[in-house]
C-alpha cells in the first residue's frame, strides 16, 4: 500500500513567486494534516482537512498561504508570494481515525525562499 | 499555552549502552502523548501513543513511559539502526487534534 506522498521533495523560488505543494494522503484517510518545520524550530501544525472540509486551519501563518482538497483527495498548500520566512520543510500526514496521533507522514517539501 | 520540552538535544551512546529521553509537557488537558522517530530526509514515523499517567507501552528496544508532568523514552541495549531523532508530542483534550511538537532528541549509537 502506498504511503503519503508529497511533490516537490525540493523547491527554490525567489521572494515574491508563488508556490504550489502537493499532498497525495493514503487511500481512504479522510483526516489530512499540513504540518511545518522551520531550521531550528519545532514542527507547527497548520491545518486540518477531514474529507473535503478545513476542520481546523487556526495555525496557517497568514492569508498568503491557502489550503485546499479537492473532492477529499489530494490536498495542495499554495503560498502566494513568497517570503523568506517561508523557507521550511512542509509535512503532510493523513489518518484514518479523527481522534488518533497515530498519523502517517510524507517525506516533506522543503522549500527555500530567496 | 500548551507546550513540550525535550532532553537532551543530542545523545551520543555506545552500542549496548542504555539510556532514557525525556520528554515534559504543559498541556490544558491531555488527550494523548506520541513518540514519533524520524530519520535524515523523512517524515516522523509513529512510534506510540499513550493516554494516562502510569501507562507503558514497548516495542522491541524502546518502552515509554508516562507520568502527570513528563514521558520518558527508555532504550536498553541499542544498536546503530536505533540511530534517529526521536520527537516527542502532546495532543489536548480541546476541540481540535492538532499535535504540538517538542525539537527532539538527537540520537547516535556508536558500533
Amino acid at each position: 500500500e502506498a504511503g503519503v506522498t508529497q511533490f516537490p521533495s525540493h523547491s527554490v523560488i525567489e521572494k515574491g513567486q508563488t508556490v504550489t505543494l502537493r499532498c497525495d494522503p493514503i487511500s481512504g484517510h479522510d483526516n489530512l494534516y499540513w504540518y511545518r518545520r522551520v531550521m531550528g524550530k519545532e514542527i507547527k501544525f497548520l491545518l486540518h482537512f477531514v474529507k473535503e472540509s478545513k476542520q481546523d486551519e487556526s495555525g496557517m501563518p497568514n492569508n498568503r498561504f491557502l489550503a485546499e482538497r479537492t473532492g477529499g483527495t489530494y490536498s495542495t498548500l499554495k503560498v502566494q508570494p513568497a517570503e523568506l520566512e517561508d523557507s521550511g520543510v512542509y509535512f503532510c500526514a493523513s489518518s484514518l481515525d479523527l481522534d488518533t496521533g497515530e498519523l502517517f507522514f510524507g517525506e516533506g517539501s522543503r522549500l527555500t525562499v530567496l | 499555552e500548551d507546550q513540550v520540552t525535550q532532553s537532551p538535544e543530542a545523545l551520543r551512546l555506545q552500542e549496548g549502552e542504555s539510556s532514557s529521553l525525556n520528554c515534559s509537557y504543559t498541556v490544558s488537558g491531555l488527550r494523548g502523548l506520541f513518540w514519533y522517530r524520524q530519520d535524515p530526509g523523512k517524515g516522523p514515523e509513529f512510534l506510540f501513543t499513550l493516554y494516562s499517567a502510569g501507562e507503558e507501552k514497548e516495542k522491541e528496544r524502546l518502552k515509554a513511559t508516562l507520568t502527570k508532568k513528563e514521558s520518558f523514552l527508555h532504550i536498553t541495549a541499542p544498536k546503530p539502526e536505533d540511530s534517529a531523532t526521536y520527537l516527542c508530542a502532546v495532543q489536548n483534550a480541546g476541540n481540535n487534534r492538532k499535535l504540538i511538537w517538542g525539537l527532539g532528541t538527537s540520537l547516535a549509537v556508536n558500533p
